[in-house]
Order: structure tokens, then C-alpha cells, then sequence
């Protein structure tokens, strides 16, 4: 069974102390691998997509990396607006006809100044 | 620019009352849409996805029924709701190659009592 997990449940950082969030996951034939933001009561939002081992995608303080068995979103000098839950979502061959993602229960990320 | 609209944004009912939650996108055509559940301390689970007008998929069994009347509005209903359905119900649209993510809606916070 296609699995996705996330960890640390919590992080709580202090700002400008540089740390990593995991994505973990056990699918064959990765698709696709998507990082979302989500702040409290709101809708997820896109961060970015990752296809292949090796490959790197950055968005201001954030990096995400992958290999064949994780994923990585590095937080640079975070600041207190990058508080937020983070979401990591694969899609695996049985999902690509419906685009359909398979979500981990996130990491909830607090920076204090 | 396209935008996906979806209310209420919160919702308390009684048990044994009907539901219905609205989402319509904009700005775009034959989009796929889905209706996405999110549990406390869990990742988002697919509930519905539709790649058109009438074509509904149900991905759990579950007391809750998806209708797609038109084009760019999909419809998350149920005749009697339980208080397992409470929950943050997000709406959520793609289009195009896999590597485009999900846009997602601000979600409906639903309390059933």
C-alpha cells in the first residue's frame, strides 16, 4: 500500500534557526511529489512539484529536494510567517489518470521571534 | 486568472439534517474537481472526484454524495449527516499536465452536534 509520512509532527523553531521537514514515502512509480502550505482554516496552497531523484526546487527561505525514497523542504533563516502546517502529497500511477494525490498528516511548523 | 470559490465557510448542524456544501471554479474549463475531507492531526482524505459534467467517482463509502450539474460547479451533499462527518471539507480543482498541482478552495468547517 502507497504510503506518505511526514515528520516531525511539530517543529517549533526559533527565527533564523535554519532546519528540514521529511517527507517519506513508499510508492512504485512516483508520479509526482507536491509540497503544500496550509495555514489554520484555510485551503492548502502549492508550494511545488518534484519528479525525479536529485531534483531541487526553491521558493524564497524554502528548498525542497528528493531522493528515491524522501523528500526534504529546507527552511533557510526561517521568519514568523513561515508558521504554518506543510504538506507533502505523492501521485502514483494509479492516480495519474484522476490526478488524484495521496497526502501526509503534515508537519505544523512555528517560528517565534 | 482562474479562482475557486467554496462556502459556507463554516457550518454547524444538528444530526439527521441534510447537507450541502458549493464549490465553483472560474476562469477555466472541463477542470477536474474533487472533494477532499481533513481530520484533525490526519492527512487529506479524497472523498469525490468528477473529470466532467455527471461523472462522479466515490473514493470511500460513506454517508456523504457528490453532484457535478455543471461544468464548473461541484456540489458535496448527504440526506442525513452523522456526527463521524464533522470535519474541514476542502474543495479542489487541476487541469493540464500532472506536474500542475492542485488549486484548492478556503474550505468549509463542519460541525455536526
Amino acid at each position: 500500500e502507497d504510503q506518505v509520512t511526514q515528520s516531525p509532527e511539530a517543529l517549533r523553531l526559533q527565527e533564523g534557526e535554519s532546519s528540514s521537514l521529511n517527507c517519506s514515502y513508499t510508492v512504485s512509480g512516483l508520479r509526482g511529489l507536491f509540497w503544500y502550505r496550509q495555514d489554520p482554516g484555510k485551503g492548502p496552497e502549492f508550494l511545488f512539484t518534484l519528479y525525479s531523484a536529485g531534483e531541487e526546487k526553491e521558493k524564497e527561505r524554502l528548498k525542497a529536494t528528493l531522493t528515491k525514497k524522501e523528500s526534504f523542504l529546507h527552511i533557510t533563516a526561517p521568519k514568523p510567517e513561515d508558521s504554518a502546517t506543510y504538506l507533502c502529497a505523492v501521485r502514483t500511477p494509479m492516480d495519474t489518470g484522476r490526478r488524484a494525490l495521496t497526502f501526509g498528516s503534515g508537519t505544523r511548523l512555528q517560528v517565534q521571534p | 486568472s482562474q479562482t475557486i470559490h467554496q462556502w459556507p465557510a463554516t457550518l454547524v448542524q444538528p444530526v439527521g439534517s441534510p447537507l450541502s456544501l458549493e464549490c465553483t471554479v472560474e476562469g477555466t474549463s472541463n477542470p477536474n474537481l474533487y472533494w477532499y475531507r481533513q481530520a484533525a492531526g490526519r492527512g487529506l482524505q479524497l472523498l469525490f472526484y468528477s473529470v466532467g459534467i455527471g461523472q462522479i467517482s466515490s473514493e470511500v463509502p460513506q454517508n456523504l454524495s457528490a453532484s457535478r450539474p455543471q461544468d464548473r460547479q461541484f456540489i458535496l451533499s448527504s440526506k442525513k449527516l452523522l456526527l463521524s462527518d464533522s470535519g474541514f471539507y476542502l474543495c479542489a480543482w487541476s487541469w493540464g499536465p500532472d506536474n500542475y498541482g492542485y488549486t484548492f478552495g478556503s474550505g468549509t468547517r463542519l460541525t455536526v452536534v
